[in-house]
């Protein structure tokens, strides 16, 4: 079965770093585009990024480059999502989505739910 | 580069039809794509590059383009349709994709 399995539930302090993983499994994981998407409480679907695993190949959106780092491990078939000083604006899910027919994403995670409160 | 715009709430009552627009500038509104979002849930893939359907989605869901406004078209509405929709737009350059704003479709 084609999947993304994304970690679970995070809740940080502002200041701390956080890693956030989505293990692909069921499909050829350095052959697809892997992408980012954050989901405000309440709000609509933002892109962040992506990444091809197969090179590292990595491109951020411009209202998130700067503040989050986009990985990929191919041995482990798994996409990471990274800060380094994360804010109570970060607080949001986020979900992972490989780009799959056309140039749309045809498989997401289940989503992580990242809580950032003093 | 700013989010393509849609309505915010779209209303019918069952068997209609409605029409969602994204609209964008004429460069920003390339390949789209349409995502499906009940409360609580993830995003479903619905209409990939403009206007086609990925298997298992119902041909009640039609997608098109004219200029710089893409559509998706849902024709006689069901309950189950009821949800978010989002569209998606993919260039080739610059920053390679971004979602409408979002449009909350109601069954009377």
């Amino acid at each position: 079965e084609v999947q993304l399995v994304q970690s679970g539930t995070e809740v940080k302090k502002p200041g701390e770093s956080l890693k956030i993983s989505c293990k692909a499994s069921g499909f050829t994981f350095s052959n697809y585009w892997i992408a980012w998407v954050r989901q405000m409480p309440g709000k609509g679907l933002e892109w962040m990024g992506i990444i091809y695993p197969g090179d590292s190949d990595t491109r951020y959106s411009p209202s998130f480059q700067g503040r989050i780092t986009i990985s990929a491990d191919k041995s482990i078939t798994t996409a990471y999502l990274q800060w380094r000083s994360l804010k109570a604006s970060d607080t949001a899910i986020y979900y992972c989505a490989r780009r799959g027919y056309g140039s749309a994403y045809d498989v997401w995670g289940q989503g992580t739910m990242v809580r950032v409160s003093s | 580069q700013s989010a393509l715009t849609q309505p915010a709430s779209v209303s019918a009552s069952p068997g209609q039809s409605i029409a969602i627009s994204c609209t964008g500038t004429s460069s920003d509104v390339g390949y789209v794509s349409w995502y499906q979002q009940h409360p609580g849930r993830v995003p479903k893939l619905m209409i990939y590059d403009v206007s086609y359907r990925p298997s298992g989605v119902s041909d009640r869901f039609f997608g098109s383009k004219s200029g710089n406004t893409a559509s998706l078209t849902i024709s006689g509405l069901q309950a189950e349709d009821e949800a978010d929709y989002y569209c998606c737009s993919y260039r080739s350059t610059g920053t390679p994709y971004v979602f409408g704003t979002g449009t909350k479709v109601t069954v009377l």
